[in-house]
């Protein structure tokens, strides 16, 4: 089975301040895909990333980096300097090769505050 | 290129009436999948379908949900005698053919009301 795990249900910091969301995740199969959506207020799901299995490289993207650790099973997200803009609900999902289903975490409230 | 459309964006029912939701795929697309998110929850996985058939169904409530995908038309997610509890946001997904999950967009959704 797979599960997906987003431990802090809410943040908040002050603008600037950076942020780390964290993810856990578990599965038994060998190859397997991780992700971030951010949920804006407005509702709809934006795709921030997909990482592999294989790839353990940290990816940058602006203000955004992710942290995969496949040894402790988590693939975090931190915000540079974030800003008003970044408040969201971030959700982390996880899906399997052989498998067509994402697995989402609960996600986590952030609450960037001028 | 049009991405994946939901309507309505909003429903509300009374509580013992029926809610039909439609999902249109993104051009080129023929594999759908539903996904439901209660309140202040995470998204769940309901149901997988291709043209014409339903792939998983893992995650549908065994009554009152069912789901099709028809050859022509739109993606439907029916849910008869609606309750209170199914009020929720239900997105819809789609990939083309022999794409893996990672390759799916998401709709905009469809906000359920069950007054």
């Amino acid at each position: 089975a797979q599960k997906v795990t987003q431990a802090q249900t809410e943040i908040s910091v002050v603008e600037k301040e950076d942020v780390t969301l964290d993810c856990v995740y578990e599965t038994r199969d060998t190859t397997y895909y991780l992700f971030w959506y951010k949920q804006p207020p407005s509702g709809e799901l934006v795709f921030l990333i997909r990482r592999n299995s294989f790839d353990e490289q940290n990816e940058i993207s602006g203000r955004y980096s992710w942290n995969f650790q496949k040894s402790t099973s988590s693939f975090n997200f931190t915000i540079t300097a974030s800003q008003v803009v970044d408040s969201a609900v971030y959700f982390c999902a996880l899906s399997y090769n052989a498998g067509n289903m994402l697995t989402f975490g609960g996600g986590t409230r952030l609450m960037v505050k001028p | 290129n049009a991405g994946v459309m939901q309507n309505p964006r909003h429903l509300v029912r009374r509580r013992g009436q029926e809610a039909r939701l439609r999902c249109s795929p993104m051009k080129g697309h023929s594999h759908v999948y539903w996904y439901r998110q209660l309140p202040e929850e995470g998204l769940k996985f309901m149901v997988y379908l291709q043209k014409e058939n339903i792939i998983d169904e893992s995650g549908m409530p065994k009554e009152r949900f069912s789901a099709e995908f028809p050859k022509e038309g739109p993606s439907i997610l029916r849910i008869q005698q609606v309750v209170r509890g199914d009020s929720a946001a239900y997105f819809c997904a789609s990939s083309r053919p022999g794409a893996s999950s990672y390759e799916q967009y998401f709709g905009p959704g469809t906000r359920l009301t069950v007054t």
